[in-house]
């Protein structure tokens, strides 16, 4: 069975601070993908890493997918309040399309 | 170009009832999936369709199911609703089987 296990479960961090979530399985994957989520809302899609060895910026976030391709990790420069939810992984699981997530890292960022 | 919509948003039902969730897919988008969301068990895939066609389904009992229909909405039906089946139910819809996936904002289902 594929499991996408993540890490820390949670995180509280001053603003400005930065942090490292890492998502990890003993499973390789195409792709993996990280998602945020808040309260009361769908998950919102923020990178999909396809290539091991792949590094992907958006803003202060950096998306790294190991190079076996069983691995990834987002890491967060100067942490906001905005940045505060739930960030999950995915990836494709075996025989057929089927997505599976991680239990997701719930990131709050204090003032 | 509007989003991923669920209706309802919010739903109370009793156990034994049976319920219906709807998702709008992303104009263009043709694949749709659902995803049960809970505390303990996180995000778990319910099915995935396809041009009206279930293309794959999670390990949920008989009492989940759903359909596509020819303009690509979908619908999960579940059915004598037992107390476990509070969640938040997601869809996701993408262009196509294994293209990137976008989620609408769920139904919370509450079973008392």
């Amino acid at each position: 069975t594929q499991l996408l296990e993540q890490s820390p479960q949670f995180l509280s961090i001053q603003e400005g601070e930065n942090l490292t979530v890492y998502c990890n399985s003993s499973s390789v994957f195409s792709s993996l993908q990280w998602y945020r989520q808040e309260p009361g809302e769908g998950p919102v899609l923020l990178v999909t890493v396809v290539t091991g060895g792949e590094v992907k910026k958006l803003k202060r976030l950096t998306f790294q997918f190991g190079d076996a391709r069983k691995d990834s990790s987002l890491h967060i420069t100067a942490a906001q309040p905005g940045d505060t939810g739930l960030y999950l992984c995915a990836g494709d699981g075996t025989g057929g399309f089927k997505t599976i997530f991680g239990a997701g890292t719930r990131l709050f960022v204090k003032a | 170009k509007a989003g991923v919509t669920q209706t309802p948003r919010y739903l109370i039902k009793t156990r034994g009832q049976q319920v219906t969730l709807s998702c709008s897919p992303i104009s263009g988008h043709r694949s749709v999936s659902w995803y049960q969301q809970t505390p303990g068990q996180g995000l778990q895939f319910l099915f995935e369709y396809f041009s009206e066609t279930q293309r794959n389904k999670g390990n949920f009992p008989g009492r989940f199911s759903g359909r596509q229909f020819s303009n690509s909405r979908s619908e999960m039906n579940v059915s004598t609703l037992e107390l476990g089946d509070s969640a938040l139910y997601l869809c996701a819809s993408s262009l196509a089987p294994n293209y990137e996936q976008y989620f609408g904002p769920g139904t919370r289902l509450t079973v008392t």
